[in-house]
């Protein structure tokens, strides 16, 4: 059975500095894994996915990597803001078009 | 905003009754999911419908129903639930190319925050 650990649960961070956040998963038998951001009672917006064959994947600020085989992602947010406060969940999506998603990490940036 | 729009924002109901949830999309995707969430937790998969077809249930109790009349819609119907089924429920969708659901990201509405008396 797939396992999606994010660590920190929690992180709180002066405006400015860069984020990274982990996701580790037990079953490297992956399609993609996707980077979701998710505001106090609303929905999750997608970020980035990265496909089971590619290292990394861009997007302005945010920068993601993936280690299949060591079943391990990291989510680099680059000059954080206050508006990057939120939860953000990883999710690794295998057969049968199944999402299983880690804990996630509440992060908090300061003014 | 989201594409995926969600209806009602939020449901207060008692064990007794009957309600529905509805959830559409207009983005052509023919996959389509239901989430619960709880709060600070994760959202857990209950069911996934590809091309109007249920093809996950992942061991939901029979109070919870879900169907798909149509590509663009799907709804969660409810019926005698209990004080533990209260959370959010969110749906999502996704493009599918035939039987490769791999690369296509899931787009989630804003969700329907549940209440049971």
């Amino acid at each position: 059975k797939q396992e999606v650990t994010q660590i920190p649960a929690a992180l709180s961070v002066p405006e400015g500095e860069n984020l990274v956040l982990n996701c580790s998963f037990t079953d490297s038998a992956i399609y993609n894994l996707q980077w979701f951001r998710q505001d106090p009672g609303k929905g999750l917006t997608s970020l980035l996915l990265i496909q089971s064959s590619q290292r990394e994947q861009t997007s302005g600020r945010l920068n993601a990597s993936l280690d299949k085989s060591s079943g391990r992602s990291t989510l680099y947010i680059a000059a954080s803001q206050p508006g990057d406060s939120a939860t953000y969940l990883c999710a690794v999506q295998a057969a049968g078009n199944k999402l299983t998603f880690g804990g996630g990490t509440r992060v908090l940036v300061k003014p | 905003d989201t594409e995926v729009t969600q209806t009602p924002k939020h449901l207060v109901m008692g064990m007794t009754n009957k309600k529905s949830l509805k959830c559409e999309q207009h983005m052509g995707h023919r996959a389509m999911y239901w989430y619960k969430q709880k709060a600070k937790k994760p959202p857990e998969l209950m069911f996934v419908y590809s091309y109007e077809k249920l093809s996950i249930n992942e061991s939901v109790p029979s109070r919870f129903s879900p169907e798909c009349p149509n590509s663009s819609l799907l709804n969660l119907h409810l019926h005698a639930l209990q004080p533990e089924d209260s959370a959010l429920y969110l749906c999502a969708s996704s493009q599918e190319r035939g039987s490769s659901y791999s690369n296509q990201p899931q787009h989630f509405g804003d969700g329907t925050r549940l209440s049971i008396l």
